[in-house]
């Protein structure tokens, strides 16, 4: 089982519609959160970190369910530039300096 | 800024061949990292630097080895090239010792695509 599960996709959605996904992550002692925008054959970008009461940037939402295990990110009013791979990035904190990484979850976003 | 600089942006070798991968950073950094990315997986690490001077194993160390020259820089070579090491191959750095801090976020350069014959 991998550390840090994500569901690949892709999403496809319509320009200005919602789109929302989860990451689970195994380990129950994680610390850290974050999200990070990986665009075709680039490199990852922070997108935002996510903190335990949830957060918002703009237009985009993280949520943290530490019950459950999951982080999810919700992005409304989606714009074409959106269209990426969101990469969920977690940090145990039994590993230091050891993020873990998702295989990423792909977002297509269609005029 | 430059931020992560990596050089070469691709490369193919020979099986059995060797090459380094070279990568600095201009923000003043202390840690260090290379990561390999492959299809259908998250990023891997494979060797990181917590600080001038030091070295530590990741996840997937075989076949690699690193070189943490001075602050800036921080190498990985390939001393017998594998078909298996093909992948993308990302250095980033962290301000921060520990990657975890919220304001400490990683920044990646922007990749070497390896592939071996």
């Amino acid at each position: 089982r991998k550390e840090v599960e994500q569901d690949p996709g892709p999403f496809n959605v319509p320009e200005g519609a919602t789109v929302a996904f989860n990451c689970t992550y195994s380990n129950s002692a994680s610390q850290s959160f974050f999200w990070y925008r990986q665009d075709c054959r680039k490199e990852p970008k922070l997108l935002m970190s996510v903190y335990s009461s949830g957060n918002e940037d703009g237009r985009f939402t993280a949520q943290l369910n530490r019950a459950s295990q999951y982080i999810s990110l919700l992005i409304r009013d989606s714009k074409l530039s959106d269209s990426a791979t969101y990469l969920c990035v977690v940090n145990p904190t039994d590993s230091w300096g050891k993020l873990q990484f998702g295989a990423g979850t792909q977002v297509v976003v269609t005029p | 800024n430059a931020g992560v600089t990596q050089t070469p942006k691709f490369q193919v070798l020979k099986t059995g061949q060797s090459m380094t991968l070279q990568c600095a950073q201009d923000m003043n950094h202390n840690s260090m990292y290379w990561y390999r990315q492959d299809p259908g997986m998250g990023l891997r690490l494979i060797y990181y630097s917590a600080s001038e001077g030091t070295t530590d194993k990741g996840e997937v160390p075989n076949g690699y080895n690193v070189s943490r020259l001075n602050k800036r820089e921080f190498s990985l070579r390939l001393e017998s090239a594998a078909p298996s090491q093909t992948s993308v191959y990302f250095c980033a750095s962290t301000r921060d010792r520990a990657a975890s801090s919220y304001k400490s976020p990683l920044h990646f350069g922007n990749g070497t695509r390896l592939t071996v014959t």
